[in-house]
């Protein structure tokens, strides 16, 4: 079955630096990707959608120039967070769909990565 | 629009015994629905998906649901509860137009007592 391999799956880091977390379908061509974050207890909240060589589409009331994101190939999208703060310590997952795939085709998931700021 | 409720946020239920998750939805198209299972601190993983085929719909470790349009559910059912079934369990709508919205609901925790 489809693969989606996301890293790191935890990282600690100091309040100001930033973190890229990497986000790569490894046997299917992914030309959309989903970035969530996860609240502890809570559903999974979409940040933003991301399509193969354009712009990410942001979700209402996440900040772009905090959460970047790039999907400059068919495999692998990151997001950065910028200039972290111990507020944007969360869980983060991705999930993609591949081309072929038809729409209202199921997500393949990432493992998340756990974000803690200090 | 579309939306899904998932009416227990915690079920707890003995090993050996039936489970059953709760899940009501919304859309104004025909959806397609999933169930996914989350254990701690890990991804997602599709138990079972409903896209416009049989409504009776068996997915892995044993787990189904029904699609029943009438009562808008997709309720989660296994016949027997093992230990290794304890995680979130999340209900999900898909709009079968276009790409988006996929709509999650809060969770449900499954408790598994020995």
């Amino acid at each position: 079955g489809a693969v989606v391999s996301q890293h790191p799956s935890r990282v600690i880091c100091k309040s100001g630096t930033s973190v890229k977390i990497e986000c790569r379908s490894l046997d299917f061509q992914a030309t959309t990707m989903f970035w969530y974050r996860q609240f502890p207890k809570q559903s999974l909240m979409l940040m933003a959608t991301s399509n193969e060589g354009s712009k990410a589409t942001y979700e209402q009331g996440v900040e772009k120039d905090k959460f970047l994101i790039n999907h400059a190939s068919l495999t692998l999208s990151t997001l950065t967070v910028t200039s972290a703060h111990p507020e944007d310590s969360s869980f983060y997952i991705c999930s993609a769909r591949g081309g072929r795939e038809r729409v209202g085709s199921p997500l393949h998931f990432g493992n998340g990565t756990r974000l803690t700021v200090t | 629009a579309q939306s899904v409720t998932q009416l227990d946020s915690h079920v707890s239920v003995s090993e050996g015994t039936p489970v059953l998750l709760r899940c009501n939805y919304s859309s104004s198209y025909s959806p397609s629905l999933f169930w996914y299972v989350q254990h701690p601190n890990k991804g997602l993983q599709l138990l079972l998906k409903y896209t416009s085929a049989a409504t009776l719909v068996k997915g892995i470790n044993g787990f189904e649901a029904e699609f029943k349009k009438s009562e808008t559910s997709f309720h989660l059912t296994k016949p027997s509860a093992h230990m290794s079934d304890a995680a979130e369990y999340f209900c999900v709508v898909s709009d079968m137009r276009g790409y988006q919205k996929v709509t999650f609901g809060t969770g449900t925790k499954l408790q598994v007592i020995p």
